[in-house]
């Protein structure tokens, strides 16, 4: 098992540019979440997937699209990028809600905006 | 409303010295999960241990040992005679029974020196 596996490792965006971060996992997980995680703070939530076909918003959602189309596929739009959007981001998955489950992370990209 | 709050932003020690690492929790559920993970310098969240909130045992698992007490809201973990590959970031996380969510406290970063 590969686990989760996020593309690309790293990327440089220039304002008002667009792309698609890429979150694959072949645990036949369930739940699939994005997280941003900025200098010296925790984690937060941009979207989650409780499975195909379904998505919700995290905490911090604006500026980001997701889609679900399979249960393997987790894919994050970023449209517009803003120098805000300047984090690392991680995928995450796992069989069950957080709890039931521990979830499984990928090993992130780091984005930057200039 | 859900909170984690991790006051120690970084520690330092020497090895073999004993540290802990606290984590004050907030929220108005009866049930509930904590969790702790750890991001060594590589980047990747990597699960540690995962709590509810009806189990008050003290867990040990090997030099590490988690002290959860709902009179204080604390989930604190402690690492006994620290070694050099214990540096890094520590986040305590806290999901209520009814959300899909996880919220992250915002890392407490270790440093463990020769």
């Amino acid at each position: 098992n590969a686990g989760v596996t996020q593309t690309p490792k790293f990327r440089i965006l220039k304002i008002g540019q667009s792309m698609t971060l890429q979150c694959t996992q072949d645990m036949n997980h369930n739940y699939m979440y994005w997280y941003r995680q900025d200098p010296g703070m925790g984690l937060k939530l941009i979207y989650y997937s409780v499975g195909a076909g379904i998505t919700d918003k995290g905490e911090v959602p604006n500026g980001y699209n997701v889609s679900r189309s399979t249960t393997e596929d987790f894919p994050l739009r970023l449209e517009l990028a803003a120098p805000s959007q300047t984090s690392v981001y991680f995928c995450a998955s796992s069989y069950d809600p957080p709890g039931l489950d521990e979830q499984y992370f990928g090993p992130g990209t780091r984005l930057t905006v200039t | 409303a859900q909170k984690v709050t991790q006051a120690q932003t970084e520690i330092s020690v020497v090895e073999k010295e004993d540290v802990t690492l606290d984590c004050v929790y907030e929220t108005r559920d009866t049930t509930y999960y904590l969790f702790w993970y750890k991001q060594p310098p590589s980047g990747e969240l990597v699960f540690l241990i995962r709590r509810n909130s009806f189990d008050e045992q003290n867990e040990i698992s090997g030099r590490y040992s988690w002290n959860f007490q709902k009179s204080t809201s604390s989930f604190n973990f402690t690492i006994t005679a620290s070694q050099v590959v214990d540096s890094a970031v520590y986040f305590c996380a806290l999901r209520q029974r009814n959300t899909d969510k996880l919220i992250f406290g915002t890392g407490t970063r270790l440093q463990v020196f020769p």
